[in-house]
């Protein structure tokens, strides 16, 4: 199978503008995990969509936002950009392995974002 | 809200020295995982532990959950270069379906000598 993958791998924006980010997860997985990476805040969950609905949201603002299509596939949004929105965004995808079990996550290569 | 600690942040060995890094959680989990990030690229995922005193084995790596599930380890005998990374741990909060969400530890970084 293929892995997940991310476009574009790279983006430098502006201040004050936005920006959409996409995945598409491994085919057959239905829930798709938004994460934000930084040197000093580690890995950072943003959100996660199953079946086009958000299930879970980590403590980020508003300007944050995500969607889930009906073929698995996501993006995320960012309104209104700081420099501190700057890292690695990482998309994971993943399956219900059972109540104890959880989920395992398989990342995509991530989306670098530079904000200046 | 939940926490995930681990610790040491960083870690510099000898080719060949063991490695140890340790995950505490503010609360039981349900599992634990585990995945290794190399520099520059994205988290991979190595394990995933269930049960209370649960050891795993891959090849060189023996991972730990300890019996009160607070607590994981993760120990890399006679490292070599392709170990160098960040390890990660991570545990969920809830238990499946509408309260699921994965918070991760911040890593260890470790580094070998060659």
């Amino acid at each position: 199978k293929a892995g997940v993958t991310q476009t574009p791998r790279y983006l430098i924006k502006t201040r004050g503008q936005q920006v959409t980010l996409s995945c598409s997860p491994i085919s057959g997985h239905r829930s798709v995990s938004w994460y934000q990476q930084t040197p000093g805040q580690g890995l950072q969950f943003l959100f996660e969509y199953f079946s086009e609905t958000q299930r879970n949201k980590g403590n980020f603002p508003g300007r944050f936002s995500g969607r889930q299509f009906s073929n698995s596939r996501s993006e995320m949004n960012v309104s209104t950009l700081e420099l501190g929105d700057s890292a690695l965004y990482l998309c994971a995808s993943s399956y219900y392995l059972g109540a104890r079990s959880g989920y395992e996550q398989y990342f995509g290569p991530g989306t670098r974002l530079t904000v200046t | 809200g939940q926490q995930v600690m681990q610790i040491p942040q960083y870690q510099h060995v000898q080719e060949g020295e063991d490695f140890t890094t340790y995950c505490n959680s503010s609360t039981t989990l349900s599992n634990i995982q585990w995945y290794k990030q190399r520099p520059g690229g994205h988290p991979v995922f190595l394990i995933q532990l269930v049960k209370s005193g649960e050891v795993k084995k891959q090849k060189r790596l023996t991972f730990q959950f300890g019996e009160a599930k607070k607590n994981s380890s993760l120990h890399i005998t006679a490292t070599q270069t392709t170990d160098v990374g960040t390890y990660f741990c991570a545990g969920p909060v809830g238990s499946g379906g509408s309260n699921y969400k994965l918070t991760f530890g911040k890593g260890t970084l470790l580094t070998v000598n060659p």
